[in-house]
């Protein structure tokens, strides 16, 4: 699986669009980018993922590079409930489906 | 829907006791998942299962064993539990892996704490 890098923290306003940034430059043609989050002592939560295309669902868009080396998570208006870990995975398409979590990146949003 | 639900969710353990933490998914998932997540680390593969009856390891499998004898359940097994064996253990299960773009689904972890 290709290795991804995210910065360590970010802060972000409450209410303004808070972006994630992820580069995976490593990445192959069959990789599928996937976001997860990790609220303080709960469980990873899936988030969205995507291939090529820009993705967008309830809770974040997902945006992929032309050349698919980096991507960013935007979650449009972060809530203080939003304050959490997220995690860049980069997946092969293969049987296995495991995921590798990396260190991820710890948003904290500020009132 | 309860989801992925594991127990216990905290423990206390003295070196070389034993024990085994349960995982169900009500999602009649095919594929189940055992992490750790030590402080300030992201999450490591133990074990994991595609089927009943199946186990393989994963990236950190010395000290466990597993056992997937039900579609449901997923028991993860601490023979002699050792001092760095304290973590987090999370539980997850997937609709099959051979299509590549299922999410897992996490239990809300247990918190194994080793004397």
């Amino acid at each position: 699986d290709a290795k991804t890098t995210q910065p360590t923290s970010m802060d972000c306003a409450e209410g303004r669009a808070a972006n994630l940034p992820c580069n995976h430059s490593t990445i192959s043609g069959n990789e599928y980018v996937y976001w997860y989050r990790q609220i303080h002592s709960q469980g990873p939560q899936y988030i969205i993922h995507g291939l090529k295309n820009n993705e967008t669902n309830e809770m974040a868009s997902l945006i992929i590079t032309e050349d698919r080396k980096s991507s960013t998570l935007i979650l449009p208006h972060a809530t203080l409930r939003d304050t959490a870990v997220y995690y860049c995975i980069v997946r092969l398409n293969n049987a296995g489906n495991m995921l590798t979590f990396g260190g991820g990146t710890r948003l904290m949003v500020k009132p | 829907n309860a989801g992925v639900t594991q127990t216990p969710k905290f423990r206390v353990l003295k070196t070389g006791q034993s024990m085994t933490l349960l995982c169900a998914q009500d999602m009649n998932h095919e594929y189940m998942y055992w992490y750790r997540q030590d402080p300030g680390m992201g999450l490591r593969l133990i074990h994991y299962s595609v089927g009943e009856g199946t186990t393989a390891k994963g990236e950190v499998p010395d000290g466990y064993n597993v056992s997937r004898l039900k579609k449901q359940n997923f028991l993860l097994g601490l023979e002699s539990a050792a001092p760095s064996q304290t973590s987090v253990y999370f539980c997850a299960s997937s609709y099959s892996g051979i299509v590549a773009n299922q999410p897992q689904h996490f239990g809300d972890g247990t918190r194994l704490s080793i004397l």
